[in-house]
Parts: C-alpha cells; sequence; structure tokens
C-alpha cells in the first residue's frame, strides 16, 4: 500500500519557469490538500480539493493552480515560479474532513522540496 | 485572528518524560490534533482530542481543555527516535485546520 505519492521529490527552477506537482493517493480519499512548509511557520494550505473536479482556495492559493480530473491524483501547478516560492511541499488525503468515527486525519506525502534561484 | 502557539524548542533526557504545550485561539473548535514530523519527513498522526480530557496511546497521552483553548501532549520513557518536531493543529469552525509552528524536540542520552 502506498499511500500517498508525489513527483518530483526534489527540483531546481529559475524564476519564470513553470512546474507541475504531482500527487497520487491509493486510500479512495475525497479530500486532498497542497500544503507548504516554510522555517518557522506552520504548514499553510494552498488549495484543497473535497473530491474529483473539485477545487478550492487555501490561505495562500498566489501564484498557483491546481487540478483534480481523477480522484486519486491532485497537481499542484506553478505558472511562472518566484523565488518566494522556494519551499517544501506536501500533498495530504483524508477520507472526510471529520465525521463519525472518523477522525478526518491526514495522511501526507513525503514531500517536493522546491528551490527557485 | 486565529493563531496556534507552541514553544520553538524542547529538550529532554533519554528515559525521562516531556510534555509539549499547545494554546490556541481558532474561530470555533471541532477538534485538536497531534502530529510528529522527523527531519525530512512527512508529518504522522499522533493524536486526536475533540472532548476535554486525557487520551492515552501507548507511551503517548495527549489532553485537551477547551475552555482554556489548552492541549498538551505527554511522552513518557523517551527514546531516542523520539527526536522530532511535533505540530499542534486545531480544526476550526470551517473545518479548515490552523497549524502551529511546530516544537522540536532534543532528546540527549
Amino acid at each position: 500500500n502506498a499511500g500517498v505519492t508525489q513527483t518530483p521529490k526534489f527540483r531546481v527552477l529559475k524564476t519564470g519557469q513553470s512546474m507541475t506537482l504531482l500527487c497520487a493517493q491509493d486510500m479512495n480519499h475525497e479530500y486532498m490538500y497542497w500544503y507548504r512548509q516554510d522555517p518557522g511557520m506552520g504548514l499553510r494550505l494552498i488549495h484543497y480539493s473535497v473530491g474529483e473536479g473539485t477545487t478550492a482556495k487555501g490561505e495562500v492559493p498566489d501564484g498557483y493552480n491546481v487540478s483534480r480530473l481523477k480522484k486519486q491524483n491532485f497537481l499542484l501547478g506553478l505558472e511562472s515560479a518566484a523565488p518566494s516560492q522556494t519551499s517544501v511541499y506536501f500533498c495530504a488525503s483524508s477520507y472526510s474532513s471529520s465525521g463519525g468515527a472518523n477522525t478526518g486525519e491526514l495522511f501526507f506525502g513525503e514531500g517536493s522540496r522546491l528551490t527557485v534561484l | 485572528g486565529q493563531n496556534i502557539d507552541q514553544p520553538t524548542e524542547m529538550t529532554a533526557t533519554e528515559g525521562a518524560i516531556v510534555q509539549i504545550n499547545c494554546t490556541y485561539q481558532t474561530s470555533g473548535f471541532n477538534g485538536l490534533f497531534w502530529y510528529q514530523q522527523h527531519a525530512g519527513e512527512a508529518p504522522t498522526f499522533l493524536s486526536y482530542n475533540v472532548l476535554d480530557g486525557l487520551e492515552e496511546k501507548g507511551r503517548f497521552s495527549s489532553f485537551l481543555s477547551r475552555s482554556k483553548g489548552y492541549s498538551y501532549l505527554l511522552l513518557k520513557e523517551l527514546q531516542m527516535k523520539d527526536s522530532a518536531s511535533y505540530l499542534c493543529a486545531v480544526r476550526d469552525s470551517n473545518y479548515q485546520l490552523i497549524w502551529g509552528a511546530g516544537t522540536k524536540l532534543i532528546i540527549k542520552p
């Protein structure tokens, strides 16, 4: 059981370049999330999805776009990378946000370390 | 605004007990989570509290007081592998998670 898989694990970009981070989960989770983690700060939500074909903005969506064409995949795109987007990006999934015996705990991918020069 | 406060760093000795505190001010409350994150790795779920009181899970326990906006994570019989960052997160009234910056726990022999 692979859980949540992110690709690539590492990437170096030049300012203005574009790229896509891919997240795949095999747990049949409805909810998927993209976070960024920067030193001294809590995880910040970029975008999230509550189901196939749906996306919503999180706390820091500017400069990013997402797509959820298939339930198991959640893509994060940077159209024109900026040095401020240098960060570690984590994808996560959950069965739901909460409800019943389900706590809504998140399952995280291993992270993608992005450097923008 | 919404805010989660936790100490930046703590040091403890192998075999001892350590308590990591978390205070929060959020728009509503729908549960509090603790995650463990080893350096360079993904966060992993440790515990969940939605009602006041203590939840025990092996060497780890988590306590919640909703009236005080306060939680703590208690780690007993510390092992070197417990060296990690511990993240506190609160789910607000919109079911969004608000994250603390994490507490880096250093275990010394």
